[in-house]
C-alpha cells in the first residue's frame, strides 16, 4: 500500500465547475499535509498546507482534512482553464526532511 | 531572479556513461532535496541535505552521489547510467518551514 494515494484521473470538467480532488494516506506520522500543483513540464509549486483537521481556504482553493480518517480533499471553486494541471497530495513526516507524494491527479478544465 | 535553477534541462546519454546535474538556489534556504519523477509522474524523494549535511538517503543505489559544496548548491552525480534511470530529476529547497518547498524546473534524463 502506498503511503499517499490519489485517483490518477484524468478528471475533465467544464469551466466554472467546482472541482473536488481526493487523497488518502496511511502514515500517522505526517506532521503537515500539502497540496502541490504541477503544470506540464514544470516543477511542482505549493498550493496549500495544513497540520490539523478542518478546512483551510485560500482564494478559490479550500483544503479539507480529516486526520481521524486520514483523508484530504482539495476543492477548487469557479475552475478556470489555467487550473489544468496535475495536483499532488503530500505528507511531511514529523522531524522534517522527508516529504512523501501521491502520484497526482490530472485535471483538465475545458473552456 | 530564478529561485531554484538546474542545469542541464535535458540530458540524453548512453548506458554506462557518467553524468552530473547541478542545482542552485538563491533563496537563502538551508535545506535542499533531490527528487525523481518517473514516467507515471510519481515524485519520490532521493536525498535531503541540511546545512550541507546528508540527512535522508532513500535507499538510492550508490551509483547516485549527491554533493553539497555550500548551502546554495546541491549537485547529483550518476555513475554507470542504466535505462531505468531515465526520469525527470527535480531539485528543491526549503527553509525551516519544510512543508513549503520550492522546486526547480527539472532535468529530463534519457538513457539510451
Amino acid at each position: 500500500q502506498k503511503e499517499v494515494e490519489q485517483d490518477p484521473g484524468p478528471l475533465s470538467v467544464p469551466e466554472g465547475a467546482i472541482v473536488s480532488l481526493n487523497c488518502t494516506y496511511s502514515n500517522s506520522a505526517f506532521q503537515y499535509l500539502m497540496w502541490y500543483r504541477q503544470y506540464s513540464r514544470k516543477g511542482p509549486e505549493l498550493l496549500m498546507y495544513t497540520y490539523s483537521s478542518g478546512n483551510k481556504e485560500d482564494g478559490r482553493f479550500t483544503a479539507q482534512v480529516d486526520k481521524s480518517s486520514k483523508y484530504i480533499s482539495l476543492f477548487i471553486r469557479d475552475s478556470q482553464p489555467s487550473d489544468s494541471a496535475t495536483y499532488l497530495c503530500a505528507g511531511l513526516l514529523a522531524g522534517g526532511f522527508k516529504t512523501i507524494f501521491g502520484a497526482g491527479t490530472r485535471l483538465f478544465v475545458k473552456a | 531572479d530564478t529561485a531554484v535553477s538546474q542545469t542541464p534541462k535535458y540530458l540524453v546519454t548512453q548506458m554506462g556513461n557518467d553524468k552530473s546535474i547541478k542545482c542552485e538556489q538563491n533563496l537563502g534556504h538551508d535545506t535542499m532535496y533531490w527528487y525523481k519523477q518517473d514516467s507515471k509522474k510519481f515524485l519520490k524523494i532521493m536525498f535531503s541535505y541540511n546545512n550541507k549535511e546528508l540527512i535522508i538517503n532513500e535507499t538510492v543505489p550508490n551509483r547516485f552521489s549527491p554533493k553539497s559544496p555550500d548551502k546554495a548548491h546541491l549537485n547529483l552525480h550518476i555513475n554507470s547510467l542504466e535505462l531505468g534511470d531515465s526520469a525527470v530529476y527535480f531539485c528543491a529547497s526549503s527553509q525551516e518551514r519544510q512543508e513549503t518547498q520550492y522546486f526547480g524546473p527539472g532535468t529530463r534524463l534519457l538513457v539510451l
